[in-house]
C-alpha cells in the first residue's frame, strides 16, 4: 500500500543554518505530496503542498519538489529561525483510494539553537 | 484559532473506565477525522465521515467507538482500553470534496493516559 518515509530526528541546527528534510514515498497512482508542521502544544497545520510532478510549493521560506523521477518531497529551506523548531510531517493523498485517506509520515522533530 | 476545537486537553483513565473525546469544528466542513499520533510512529488514521456517514475505518479495535452526529461535531467513545493505547488523538476536517489535494485542519489534540 501507500506509504511515506522521512528521515528520523531530532535534527538540530544553529540559527540561520541551511534545513533538508528527506522524504520519499510509495503510491500506486498519482498522488498530491504535503508538509505538515506541528508546533509544541497544537495540532498539525498545513505548511505546503504540490499536486503534480515537478510541481514546487512553497510557503514561509520552505520549498518542497515533487520528483516523481524519485518518489520524493524533500523540505528545504535556506535559513532557519529558533521559532521554526516543530515537527515536520510529510504525507500524500491519493487520487486513487480517495482524498480522505492522507497518509503521513512519522514526524522529524527540528530543534534551531539561536 | 484553528476552527478545530478538541476537549478535553489532557485525559487520564483507568482500563475498566468510559470516557468520550469530543471534536467541533466551526469552518463549514464536510467531512471529519479521527487520528492517533504515537511517539516515533506514522500517524494512524482511525475513522472518517464524510456527510456524518463513515467512509474510512481503519481496523480499528472496538474498544473505541466513533459517533457523528452532525457535520460540525465528531466523538470518540473510549471503554475497557489498554496501556498502549496512550497517544495523543487528533480529530480534524476537511471539506469534504474527496479529492486528493485536500486539506486538512487539525485540532490541538487529546493526550490521552491509560493506567
Amino acid at each position: 500500500g501507500d506509504s511515506v518515509t522521512q528521515m528520523e530526528g531530532p535534527v538540530t541546527l544553529s540559527e540561520e543554518a541551511f534545513l533538508t528534510i528527506n522524504c520519499t514515498y510509495t503510491a500506486t497512482g498519482y498522488p498530491s505530496l504535503f508538509w505538515y508542521v506541528q508546533y509544541p502544544g497544537e495540532g498539525l497545520q498545513l505548511l505546503l503542498k504540490a499536486t503534480k510532478a515537478d510541481d514546487k510549493g512553497s510557503n514561509k521560506g520552505f520549498e518542497a519538489t515533487y520528483r516523481k523521477e524519485t518518489t520524493s518531497f524533500h523540505l528545504e529551506k535556506g535559513s532557519v529561525q529558533v521559532s521554526d523548531s516543530a515537527v515536520y510531517f510529510c504525507a500524500l493523498s491519493d487520487g486513487n483510494t480517495g482524498g480522505f485517506k492522507t497518509i503521513f509520515g512519522a514526524g522529524t522533530r527540528l530543534f534551531v539553537k539561536a | 484559532e484553528t476552527g478545530v476545537t478538541q476537549t478535553p486537553r489532557h485525559l487520564v483513565m483507568g482500563m475498566t473506565n468510559k470516557k468520550s473525546l469530543k471534536c467541533e469544528q466551526h469552518l463549514g466542513h464536510n467531512a471529519m477525522y479521527w487520528y492517533k499520533q504515537s511517539a516515533k510512529k506514522p500517524l494512524e488514521l482511525m475513522f472518517v465521515y464524510s456527510l456524518e456517514e463513515r467512509v474510512e475505518n481503519n481496523s480499528v479495535p472496538s474498544r473505541f467507538s466513533p459517533e457523528c452526529p452532525n457535520s460540525s461535531h465528531l466523538f470518540l467513545h473510549l471503554h475497557t482500553l489498554q496501556p498502549e493505547d496512550s497517544a495523543l488523538y487528533l480529530c480534524a476536517s476537511s471539506q469534504g470534496g474527496g479529492t486528493s489535494n485536500e486539506k486538512l485542519f487539525f485540532g490541538s489534540g487529546t493526550q490521552l493516559s491509560v493506567l
